[in-house]
């Protein structure tokens, strides 16, 4: 069965400095993983996706995420962050299973703070 | 374009009773998941809606039932509420698709429930 780990529940930050935040996967298969953010009393945003192809993702907001299939790991990451990057940030995978029988499994989430 | 919108925002409801969640989803899209999301936690599937019909469920209990209409806007219903099920019920629409792009799913705000 399929499941998620992220590895850190918090990660504080100052403003314009890099982050990561890490996400292992467990799967036998082949799998399509994705990055959502969910900012406070609103609904889960996605920020991007691996399906096939390259490896390194780019997505929405300057993040981006690669996919290291030795390592089941699919971290995300951001060169320089803003206050506006606050926010709980979700790693979810689901397993190729053929035809539309596709479902999410997502990780605890990990709440990005960016402080001035 | 309207995006995923659900109703209501919040509700307060008691053990033992019944509740009525309504979804509709992004216009254009004739799939919808549901999700239920515990504090602290990330979102659990729960199930997913094509052509009126079930298609794939998650592991809850038959307390959870849902429905599809022909307009593709959705209901999630729960019976005999346990203080457990209170959470943030989150739907999500989608374009129904052969492979991984069918996981290309819009998040609405989602539904607070508390259960007393």
């Amino acid at each position: 069965a399929q499941s998620v780990t992220q590895l850190d529940s918090q990660v504080p930050v100052f403003e314009e400095a890099p982050v990561e935040l890490r996400c292992n996967y467990s799967s036998s298969v082949s799998v399509y993983l994705f990055w959502y953010v969910q900012y406070p009393n609103q609904g889960l945003q996605l920020l991007l996706k691996y399906l096939s192809g390259s490896t390194l993702v780019k997505g929405i907001n300057g993040f981006e995420a690669e996919f290291n299939k030795s390592q089941t790991s699919f971290h995300l990451r951001k060169p320089s962050v803003h206050i506006s990057d606050t926010a709980e940030y979700f790693c979810a995978v689901s397993e190729g299973s053929g035809g539309s029988n596709y479902k999410l499994t997502f990780g605890k989430g990990t709440l990005l703070t960016v402080n001035p | 374009d309207a995006g995923v919108t659900q109703s209501p925002t919040h509700l307060i409801k008691t053990r033992g009773q019944q509740v009525t969640l309504r979804c509709s989803p992004k216009s254009g899209h004739d799939t919808v998941s549901w999700y239920q999301q515990a504090l602290g936690q990330g979102p659990q599937f729960i199930f997913q809606y094509y052509e009126e019909e079930e298609r794939q469920r998650g592991n809850f209990p038959d307390r959870f039932s849902g429905h599809q209409f022909p307009n593709y806007s959705s209901e999630l219903n729960v019976n005999a509420l346990l203080l457990g099920d209170s959470a943030l019920y989150l739907c999500a629409s989608s374009l129904f698709k052969w492979g991984p792009s069918s996981l290309e799913q819009y998040f609405g705000p989602g539904t607070r429930l508390t259960v007393t």
